[in-house]
């Protein structure tokens, strides 16, 4: 079991839904993560969260939008996806931001399909 | 080409034998991370080698880093069946000594161990 949980673990949702991913850990970690993974790929990074602060965005289309609402939690709220956009969505936490060395802790992933 | 490239893609072995991935990168780095990968589940990280270092071990896992070759491997000693998974290597690049802030993922290398 990972100490980075993931909710849900499945999403379908159509082009015109709203929905929201989440993550939760509890280790204490300042740095958080949203990573993006298609299958038979490696992982892409979309978001950085550090100190609660976003501090990092790969060129992420604004359909996607994370949020962290403290330093334990971290959402991405998804709207009128595109079905290119299935993927498994990692999320990850680090005691502090890469340039520390600080390992990632990776959750399980929620499974997304859109349709 | 990519930063993080691994080679070979894919490799299968006999339980005992010893299973060795290669990584290569393009740009300088503050460190060099390995994970693993189950099917459909989240990363587990296995090891972080700075840069300014040569070899580090972890139990069957042995890590070399060679930083004028930019090039990194994993060996994994007297494998088992549950050593099968995905390998991917992963570097945070940095400029001048400071870290970019950014974990960049290699292609790969899908291990599979037959019992």
């Amino acid at each position: 079991d990972t100490e980075v949980t993931q909710t849900p673990k499945h999403l379908v949702m159509g082009m015109t839904n709203k929905k929201s991913l989440k993550c939760e850990q509890h280790m204490g970690h300042r740095a958080m993560y949203w990573y993006k993974q298609k299958a038979k790929k490696p992982p892409e990074l979309m978001f950085v969260y550090s100190y609660e602060k976003l501090s990092i965005n790969e060129s992420v289309p604004s359909r996607f939008s994370p949020e962290c609402p403290n330093s334990s939690l971290l959402n991405l709220h998804l709207h009128a996806l595109q079905p290119e956009d299935s993927a498994l969505y990692l999320c990850a936490s680090s005691q502090d931001t890469y340039g520390n060395n600080s390992p990632l802790h990776f959750g399980n992933g929620t499974r997304l399909t859109v349709t | 080409s990519q930063q993080g490239e691994e080679d070979p893609q894919a490799l299968s072995i006999q339980e005992g034998e010893n299973a060795t991935m290669n990584c290569s990168y393009k740009t300088s780095i503050n460190n060099l991370q390995w994970y693993r990968q189950n099917s459909g589940r989240g990363l587990v990280h296995l090891i972080l080698i700075r840069s300014n270092e040569r070899e580090k071990h972890s139990g069957r896992l042995r890590v070399t880093l060679d930083t004028s070759k930019k090039s990194s491997s994993l060996l994994i000693t007297a494998s088992r069946a549950a050593d099968t998974a995905s390998y991917f290597c992963a570097t945070d690049e940095s400029a001048g000594g400071t870290s970019y802030g950014k974990l960049t993922f290699g292609q790969g290398t899908i291990l599979t161990v037959h019992p």
